[in-house]
């Protein structure tokens, strides 16, 4: 059974940093390209960032350029977000999910169940 | 303000037929992209619907069908029923410098 759990999230205080883990099982995980969509409380989906399968390209919403960085470790399966100089405004469950057949351009087929990432003082 | 625009709110009775639209630009739909769609159920994570515009994946009711025209796409769901309540949301890509993979802002369908 294909499975993504997310994990990392949790309470940060302005300026403050986070990392999110997503644990990928069930599928050849270097073969797809992974991203992370985020939803802030009571809004819709906002695309967040994007890697190749292999790692060596990556994409990002302006929103966060420059603040988080998207990893991946093949040989462990996972999938990682790494957010700097977190504001109010990454306030979001944030997703990962898994394409329909592998490439960047392609629909998002599994989600995660998502992990809460609340910035506040 | 999102990249591609839904209604906030579709609604229609049990058996009923409804649409929720998806309006773009010509550096999204309207430059050839693909949509998506996705259903949210309260509480749980996005459920892809249709996938290249027109196309379910397995498992996903016949009732569900997508089409896209010019720089539109279309959500159409029939036979309405009162588990299809959820959010829908429609998914591009886009050729500008702000990002590439675009999102509407949701419709919330509600079942009377």
């Amino acid at each position: 059974e294909v499975q993504l759990v997310e994990s990392g999230g949790g309470l940060v205080q302005p300026g403050g940093s986070l990392r999110l883990s997503c644990a990928a099982s069930g599928f050849t995980f270097i073969s797809y390209a992974m991203s992370w969509v985020r939803q802030a409380p009571g809004k819709g989906l906002d695309w967040v960032s994007s890697i190749s399968g292999s790692g060596d390209t990556t994409y990002y919403a302006d929103s966060v350029k420059g603040r988080f960085t998207i990893s991946r470790d093949n040989s462990k399966h996972t999938l990682y977000l790494q957010m700097n100089s977190l504001r109010a405004e990454d306030t979001a469950v944030y997703y990962c999910a898994k394409p329909l057949f592998g490439s960047s351009y392609d629909a998002f087929h599994i989600w995660g169940q998502g992990t809460m990432v609340t910035v506040s003082s | 303000q999102s990249v591609l625009t839904q209604p906030p709110s579709v609604s229609g009775a049990p058996g009923q037929r409804v649409t929720i639209s998806c309006t773009g630009s010509s550096s999204n739909i309207g430059a050839g992209y693909d949509v998506q769609w996705y259903q949210q159920l309260p509480g749980t994570a996005p459920k892809l619907l249709i996938y290249g515009n027109s196309n379910r994946p397995s498992g996903v009711p016949d009732r569900f069908s997508g089409s896209k025209s010019g720089t539109s796409a279309s959500l159409a769901i029939t036979g309405l029923q009162a588990e299809d309540e959820a959010a829908y949301y429609c998914q591009s890509y886009d050729s500008s410098l702000s990002g590439y993979v675009v999102f509407g802002g949701g419709t919330k369908l509600t079942v009377l």
